[in-house]
C-alpha cells in the first residue's frame, strides 16, 4: 500500500526540541521531493520546508528558518524534520506529503499525505 | 512571497446545486515556458489529512468526482462543485506550486444549506 505515516509528535516545553519522522512505503521514496506542511489546532494549512530526492536542495518558511531542519535517509524510506527551540505558536499537526510526479519534476502539487503527527509546545 | 486569499470564508449550499470557491493570487502562477497555472485545490474533512483534488488548475486528480472542476489562469481560479452532495461538507483550499516558499489559501468551509 502506497502511505506515509508520521510520528515522534507529543508535549514539549517552550524552548525545546523533537525530531518528527515521516515513514514511506509502497513507492520508490527515494524518487520523490517531499514536503512538511502544518496545521495550527482550527487553523488553515501552512507550508513548512521541502527537500529533494537526495537532499542536496532544501528551503524552509520564514518561521521556522533556522529553528527546524529537513532531512531523508532514502536507504530507509524516511523523512525527518528536526525542530529546535520550540515556540507556542509551533503547536500545530504536522504533516508530510509527497509531490505528485517523480524527479526531475521539482515544483508539484500534493497527490500523498500522511494522517500526521501532533505537536504541542507548551509549559 | 506569494500570497493566495480565497473567498468566500465560508459556504452553505443547497444539496444538488452549484457551489464555487474563488482563490486569488497575489502574482501570477502562470509559468510561461510551459503554459501551466502552477495551482492545486485539496479537500479536508474533520480528522483528516487533505486530499489532492485538482492540479495544473484544472486537471482532475484520479478518482476524483467529476462534478469537481477547476477553472482560471494567471492571477483568478475557481473551484465548483457541479451539484452539491452530501459528502462534499469540508474545507477547500487552495495552493500555489509556482516556487518556495508554497503557500496556501485560508480554507473555505462548504456546509449544506
Amino acid at each position: 500500500e502506497v502511505q506515509l505515516v508520521e510520528s515522534g509528535g507529543g508535549l514539549v516545553q517552550p524552548g525545546g526540541s523533537l525530531r518528527l519522522s515521516c515513514a514511506a512505503s509502497g513507492f520508490t521514496f527515494s524518487s520523490y521531493w517531499m514536503h512538511w506542511v502544518r496545521q495550527a489546532p482550527g487553523k488553515g494549512l501552512v507550508w513548512v520546508s521541502r527537500i529533494n530526492s537526495d537532499g542536496s536542495r532544501i528551503n524552509y518558511a520564514d518561521s521556522v528558518k533556522g529553528r527546524f531542519t529537513i532531512s531523508r535517509d532514502n536507504a530507509k524510506n524516511t523523512l525527518y524534520l528536526q525542530m529546535n527551540s520550540l515556540r507556542a505558536e509551533d503547536t500545530a499537526v504536522y504533516y508530510c506529503a509527497r509531490v505528485g510526479e517523480v524527479v526531475p519534476a521539482n515544483d508539484r502539487y500534493f497527490d500523498l499525505w500522511g494522517r500526521g503527527t501532533l505537536v504541542t509546545v507548551s509549559s | 512571497d506569494i500570497v493566495m486569499t480565497q473567498s468566500p470564508d465560508s459556504l452553505a449550499v443547497s444539496l444538488g446545486e452549484r457551489a464555487t470557491i474563488n482563490c486569488k493570487s497575489s502574482q501570477s502562477v502562470l509559468y510561461s515556458s510551459n503554459n501551466k497555472n502552477y495551482l492545486a485545490w485539496y479537500q479536508q474533512k474533520p480528522g483528516q489529512p487533505p486530499k489532492l483534488l485538482i492540479y495544473w488548475a484544472s486537471t482532475r486528480e484520479s478518482g476524483v468526482p467529476d462534478r469537481f472542476s477547476g477553472s482560471g489562469s494567471g492571477t483568478d481560479f475557481t473551484l465548483t462543485i457541479s451539484s452539491l452532495q452530501a459528502e462534499d461538507v469540508a474545507v477547500y483550499y487552495c495552493q500555489h506550486y509556482y516556487t518556495a516558499p508554497y503557500s496556501f489559501g485560508q480554507g473555505t468551509k462548504l456546509e449544506i444549506k
